[in-house]
């Protein structure tokens, strides 16, 4: 059974760095999305993609962050330009096409800025 | 804008008590409510997905319930375990807002041997 798997898992960086993550879904899974998560917070919704296009963004995400899904498989999210306040959990789920739909969660990637 | 409150924040029980931690959303426009297990430093765990037009979903010791009009949800722990000790997280699909999941920030439970 091979689940939603995300790369690295921790990640210390600088503040002004730029840093990049991978996370790779479960591969029928033609949607996948991206949620940030702070200590004592629940996730919060970040953007998703349906195969390889972008179809909504929140206003949490700053012009500092893209992401990518280039052939509809894995997917990045870079942030650049890194700050304090960028340090939190950085969750990947992928789901079956149609609103509604399970979404299976990766173990994230542990951000944090000095 | 959708907001999900779980009460109460923390609990802590003896092992083998029965147990219900509740969830409630603003907006009963919902595809479905989902709840999660989340372990320390670790991704979320789907526990249960009930359709908004289900009732009520079980699997194994836990059930839990939707009543979408007055916009609660609970989740019910039978027989509870060490091994149940976690941070239990609700969230809602919203129709007709972003296409993701709306979280609460979660209970966290602790199961005393």
């Amino acid at each position: 059974d091979t689940g939603v798997s995300q790369d690295p898992r921790h990640k210390i960086t600088k503040r002004g760095q730029n840093v990049t993550f991978r996370c790779d879904p479960i591969s029928e899974h033609n949607r996948l999305y991206w949620y940030r998560q702070t200590l004592g917070q629940g996730p919060e919704f970040l953007t998703y993609f349906q195969n390889e296009a972008q179809l909504e963004k929140s206003r949490l995400l700053s012009d500092r962050f893209s992401a990518e899904r280039p052939k509809g498989s894995f997917s990045t999210l870079e942030i650049q330009r890194t700050e304090q306040g960028d340090s939190a959990m950085y969750l990947c789920a992928s789901s079956f096409t149609a609103s509604g739909r399970t979404q299976y969660f990766g173990p994230g990637t542990r951000l944090t800025v000095l | 804008k959708q907001e999900v409150t779980q009460i109460p924040a923390a609990l802590s029980v003896p092992e083998g008590e029965n147990l219900v931690l509740n969830c409630s959303f603003t907006d009963s426009a919902i595809y479905n409510l989902q709840w999660f297990r989340q372990d320390p430093g670790k991704g979320l765990t789907s526990l249960l997905l009930i359709q908004s037009s289900q009732r009520e979903q079980t699997s194994g010791r836990l059930n839990a319930s939707l009543d979408k009009s007055s916009g609660r949800s609970t989740l019910y722990i039978a027989a509870s375990q060490p091994g149940d000790s976690a941070t239990y997280l609700c969230a809602v699909f919203h129709r007709g807002g972003a296409d993701g999941l709306t979280f609460g920030k979660g209970t966290h439970l602790i199961i005393q041997p």
